[in-house]
């Protein structure tokens, strides 16, 4: 069965430092991946989607950036991060885009 | 516009009770429609799905959807609810090859004892 890793749990950051969140799915090959940010009452913001290797879609500008170094593997990263990418960001996978998400567990940033 | 409603932010009911939360979309398309739920500091768990076919979908955990075209409604019900029950709900409205999802802002489920 397929299982997604998302870490850390929770992170605590100052600004200006940069960022690194991983995310890895197992047990499915070629997946297309996603990068969701969550505020409180306000749903789910679509951050970054991947169909492939090397390939990343950016829906929103912003300070962040993704990638996909290998085919089940996608980082989300940020070189200075800012005071209101304090957020919760939750990585998904789907085998295809017509099919629904399946998220991991998320990782809570607060920027000091 | 594309968008999702989510009218109530937060809905209590008492445990055993039954639930109905409810999800209105403007799309422009035939929309795929999805319910996720969502406990403190996790991600979202898919509950149920509407592609196609019978408008009302059976989900897991005891939960069904009907689809009502006619009011663009999407609405989640459970004939009687469980303590375990407490999360937030989210509907989602998307269509075929489209990667971006709308979401609702969600609906929080409180139950009391």
């Amino acid at each position: 069965s397929q299982t997604i890793h998302q870490w850390p749990a929770t992170l605590v950051q100052p600004v200006g430092s940069p960022l690194s969140l991983e995310c890895t799915v197992e047990g499915t090959s070629n997946p297309n991946l996603y990068w969701y940010r969550q505020a409180a009452g306000r749903g789910l913001q679509l951050l970054f989607y991947s169909v492939g290797i090397g390939q990343i879609s950016s829906e929103v500008p912003q300070n962040l950036s993704a990638s996909r170094p290998q085919d089940r593997q996608f980082i989300l990263s940020s070189k200075k991060l800012l005071l209101s990418d304090s957020g919760f960001y939750l990585c998904a996978w789907s085998p295809d885009s017509s099919s629904p998400l399946h998220f991991g567990n998320g990782t809570r940033l607060t920027v000091t | 516009a594309q968008s999702v409603t989510q009218p109530d932010i937060h809905i209590t009911v008492s445990e055993g009770a039954s639930l109905e939360l409810r999800c209105n979309y403007s799309y422009g398309a035939t929309p795929y429609l999805f319910w996720y739920v969502q406990s403190p500091g996790q991600g979202l768990q898919l509950l149920l799905k509407y592609f196609s076919g019978d408008t009302l979908v059976q989900g897991i955990k005891g939960f069904e959807a009907e689809f009502k075209r006619s009011q663009s409604s999407f609405n989640l019900r459970k004939p009687s609810v469980h303590w375990s029950d407490a999360a937030e709900y989210f509907c989602a409205v998307g269509a075929p090859s489209n990667y971006q999802l709308i979401w609702g802002a969600g609906t929080k489920l409180i139950i009391k004892p």
